[in-house]
């Protein structure tokens, strides 16, 4: 049973437009929503994470967008750029660093 | 301060041959854990440790052996490997002291396969 349910698979942006990714899940106890960077060939990175506690969180270009009632969070990547270019992990976990659990990933293209 | 580094960086095998991966990291983390990478299939949880002499499966752990006898490493074996065990590997780890919301570092990852 897949916890945390990523979409789209892929993703295709043009230069300077909106990227949108979505997650949801199902259980809810977990408390801690992290999304990963990842370039090919290197390992994931933290990109930005939210708590529950909160709507919202915005760093630089990069919005987190948290609903807790539909058990849904988003990332919007404003003015996508080529260099943003990667897959793209969203996560969760439950209070306590129980081990994360990941979505299966978006590539994005962003094309000039 | 090197982060979480992993040994090797590639290695071909036969099936049936076994093999160990190094994880090693500097940043004094209590849990650790290996993840495989298949197209499609995200990040799935192999096994886990939340401290020096203590593991614990996870999502797939069939055909993976583990040990964590220094707090710092973590290695990931496979006694007999199978071709189905072609993927990439990432190790992470992650600090137990602070607040519950502590990122998780991952290593650059091993890419193996298994002919």
């Amino acid at each position: 049973q897949q916890q945390v349910k990523q979409s789209p698979q892929s993703l295709i942006v043009q230069k300077g437009g909106i990227s949108i990714i979505n997650c949801a899940y199902e259980n809810t106890a977990f408390d801690y929503f992290p999304w990963y960077q990842q370039f090919p060939g290197k390992g994931p990175a933290l990109l930005i994470a939210i708590r529950p506690d909160v709507s919202e969180k915005k760093e630089g270009r990069f919005t987190i967008s948290f609903n807790k009632s539909a058990k849904q969070f988003s990332l919007h990547i404003m003015d996508s750029q080529p260099g943003d270019s990667a897959t793209y992990f969203c996560a969760a976990r439950i209070t306590g660093n129980t081990p994360l659990v990941f979505g299966k990933g978006t590539r994005l293209s962003v094309i000039a | 301060n090197a982060g979480v580094t992993q040994t090797p960086k590639f290695r071909v095998l036969k099936t049936g041959q076994s093999m160990t991966l190094l994880c090693a990291q500097d940043m004094n983390h209590e849990y650790m854990y290996w993840y495989r990478q298949d197209p499609g299939m995200g990040l799935r949880l192999i096994h886990y440790s939340v401290g020096e002499g203590t593991t614990a499966k996870g999502e797939v752990p069939d055909g993976y052996n583990v040990s964590r006898l220094k707090k710092q490493n973590f290695l990931l074996g496979l006694e007999s490997a199978a071709p189905s065990q072609t993927s990439v590997y990432f190790c992470a780890s992650v600090t137990r002291t602070g607040q519950d919301y502590n990122e998780q570092f991952f290593g650059p990852g091993t890419r193996l396969t298994v002919l």
